[in-house]
């Protein structure tokens, strides 16, 4: 699977969007891009995934570059609850997931 | 999505000790698998549990240490065996609902082994 480069960590103020970059520069046409995060060391909660399209849920937006070599994980309205390690994950034919180290987001009031 | 609960939450175990844990969906999934996370690290897969044969084990992860069940399309054991305090981790379960759709995770399992 394709291997991702994200920030170590970002802050972002209560009420405003946080924008969490990621970086895919080999994924294959037929993987995708996920998004998870972990808030406080519980079990990782799926925010979105996205093939080749932008993609949009009650979470989260997901804007893939046309190239697909990178992508950005819009939260819209960031609140102190969205504080969590977030994850960029390449998924491919294998189904695994290969978790990186991932972006700490610090939502600040 | 899937409801996944696992057991036990949490876990203080003494060295030499092994810990079986549960894991537990609300419906029938094609594929689980099971994690760990050391402390201050991100996850890592350990092994894919198969319902009616033997795990699929991660580089790294061996079925001596890590014995795993998958009696049915519902439910998987881990069992840490003969534990030692480099086990002390968060274990997780996770599930697809079918082959390639979306994971999801239990609330996982905290072990601190002494």
């Amino acid at each position: 699977d394709a291997k991702t480069t994200q920030p170590t960590s970002m802050d972002c103020a209560e009420g405003r969007a946080a924008n969490l970059p990621c970086n895919h520069s080999t994924i294959s046409g037929n993987e995708y891009v996920y998004w998870y995060r972990q808030i406080h060391s519980q079990g990782p909660q799926y925010i979105i995934h996205g093939l080749k399209n932008n993609e949009t849920n009650e979470m989260a937006s997901l804007i893939i570059t046309e190239d697909r070599k990178s992508s950005t994980l819009i939260l819209p309205h960031a609140t102190l609850r969205d504080t969590a390690v977030y994850y960029c994950i390449v998924r491919g034919s294998n189904y695994k997931l290969t978790f990186g180290k991932g972006t700490l987001l610090t939502v600040n009031p | 999505s899937a409801v996944i609960s696992q057991k036990p939450s949490r876990d203080i175990c003494q060295r030499g000790t092994s810990l079986t844990i549960q894991c537990q969906v609300d419906s029938q999934v094609t594929m689980m698998f099971w994690y760990r996370q050391q402390p201050g690290q991100s996850l890592t897969l350990i092994a894919t549990a198969n319902q009616g044969s033997e795990a699929t084990y991660e580089s790294g992860f061996v079925i001596d240490k890590f014995p795993i069940s998958r009696p049915n399309l519902t439910f998987s054991t881990l069992t840490v065996s003969n534990m030692s305090p480099e086990d002390s981790s968060i274990y997780l379960c996770s599930v697809d609902r079918a082959v390639g759709e979306t994971q999801y995770f239990g609330p996982g399992t905290r072990l601190l082994v002494l």
